[in-house]
């Protein structure tokens, strides 16, 4: 039982460039989702997958895109990086109507955009 | 608006030394508040949860107090362990009703030196 798998753990981008942060998990949530953590700063949602076929956008969608492949998989794409992306990302799961509703998190990845 | 505040932003004590990290809040209405454990480099771990008519919760060496009248928390720390050196994050679930976000504090990053 791996939990919140996150690929890849570093990744270094130019300007302008794409990639995908790839999610996955084994706990058969319900919810996922993706957040970026700054210096100083809180978490930021900025895509929820509430179930299967679903996604909405969070506090800071603006230059990414996400696609909820399947129960286990949640992918965020940044289609043309910029320097104000570089931060680290984490996807998190939970099953909900569950009266404690715990978020598990991935390990996270570390994108830096030059 | 709804946001959580955490004091003090960093900490460093001695190994064996007690420590105790604030939380205020101003999300109303919520259902639960719950402290992460965040290790250099990993994703946020659950310590403890509680939801808005619980006012204390241990969990090991970590003790967790709620007072919802005054909109704060608190984490005790005892004995502290190099291993408890850390980043320690307090997060405030909205009600469901008010669409179940979670808001994050920022953080009280805790260095255990021998």
């Amino acid at each position: 039982n791996a939990g919140v798998t996150q690929t890849p753990k570093f990744q270094v981008l130019k300007t302008g460039q794409s990639m995908t942060l790839q999610c996955a998990q084994d706990m058969n949530h319900n919810s996922m989702y993706w957040y970026r953590q700054d210096p100083g700063m809180g978490l930021r949602l900025i895509y929820y997958s509430a179930s299967e076929g679903t996604t909405d956008k969070g506090e800071v969608p603006n230059g990414y895109n996400v696609s909820r492949l399947n129960k286990r998989e949640f992918s965020l794409r940044l289609e043309s990086a910029a320097p104000s992306q570089t931060s680290v990302y984490f996807c998190a799961s939970n099953r909900v109507r569950t009266p404690y509703n715990e978020q598990f998190f991935g390990p996270g990845t570390r994108l830096t955009v030059l | 608006k709804n946001q959580v505040e955490q004091s003090p932003q960093s900490l460093i004590i001695l190994e064996g030394k007690n420590c105790t990290l604030q939380c205020n809040y101003t999300v109303s209405p919520f259902s639960n508040l719950r402290w992460y454990k965040q290790d250099t480099g990993r994703g946020p771990v659950s310590l403890t949860i509680m939801t808005f008519s619980e006012n204390t919760k241990s969990n090991g060496r970590y003790t967790a107090t709620l007072d919802a009248d005054t909109k704060q928390s608190s984490l005790h720390i005892t004995a502290s362990q190099l291993s408890d050196s850390a980043s320690y994050i307090c997060v405030v679930t909205l009600a469901e009703n008010q669409g179940g976000k979670l808001i994050f504090g920022q953080g009280t990053e805790l260095s255990v030196k021998p």
